[in-house]
């Protein structure tokens, strides 16, 4: 059984462009969760997906977008990317309403040059 | 504004001795409490969690307490084992309220030395 899967694990991009990170939830899973973690701080809550729609959202900028497909699997989108959004985001997946035992995946290390 | 908030960097212990992380909230509508588990170049990892109704909850060698009235919350490892050895986050939740978001704080670095 497949855990949470993202890709890439690393990237680099320049600043101004946008980037794209892909997350498949755990098999069973419907909701899926983005999470912005910095060096040295513990993860941000930065939008949730259910049923293809956003369900909640963290406090992000508009350049942050995210997209939940039919099978569950989900993007988080970046746009104009600035040096501070250098960081690991994660994506974590859970079963219906709530985030109770959310289990991650293992992260894409983005870093803005 | 830290909502959860782990005020401990890090930990040091030996090897069989009991470890205790500490977390503290400020949101009195946060009703479910987790910890998680992060090595190096991997995503966090559950490990337990307690519901707002309870004030201890065991697992194996993992117990977290709860204090309602304090707004603490505690994870005890007994014994401490040099596998522990990662960073420790404590998140919240208010699913009550419908909010399935986790609040993490900023994490605690336990190293077991053997």
């Amino acid at each position: 059984d497949a855990g949470v899967t993202q890709s890439p694990t690393h990237l680099i991009k320049t600043r101004g462009q946008q980037v794209t990170l892909r997350c498949s939830p755990k098999s069973g899973h419907d909701t899926v969760s983005w999470y912005q973690q910095a060096l040295g701080q513990g993860p941000q809550f930065i939008f949730q997906y259910y049923e293809e729609e956003e369900r909640q959202r963290g406090n992000f900028p508009d350049r942050f977008s995210g997209h939940q497909f039919p099978n569950y699997s989900s993007e988080l989108n970046v746009n104009a990317l600035l040096l501070g959004d250098s960081a690991l985001y994660l994506c974590a997946s859970s079963y219906g309403n709530g985030d109770t035992e959310a289990f991650f995946g293992q992260g894409t290390r983005l870093t803005v040059v | 504004d830290q909502q959860v908030k782990q005020n401990s960097p890090s930990l040091s212990v030996q090897e069989g001795r009991i470890s205790i992380l500490n977390c503290d909230y400020t949101n009195s509508m946060f009703d479910y409490f987790l910890w998680y588990k992060k090595y190096p170049a991997e995503g966090p990892t559950f490990l337990i969690s307690i519901s707002s109704i309870k004030d201890k909850n065991e697992d194996g060698r993992f117990t977290v307490f709860l204090n309602k009235s304090a707004k603490h919350l505690s994870l005890h490892i007994v014994p401490s084992q040099p596998g522990d050895s990662a960073v420790y986050f404590c998140a919240a939740s208010a699913l009550s309220s419908n909010t399935g978001k986790l609040i993490f704080g900023q994490g605690t670095t336990l190293q077991v030395k053997p």
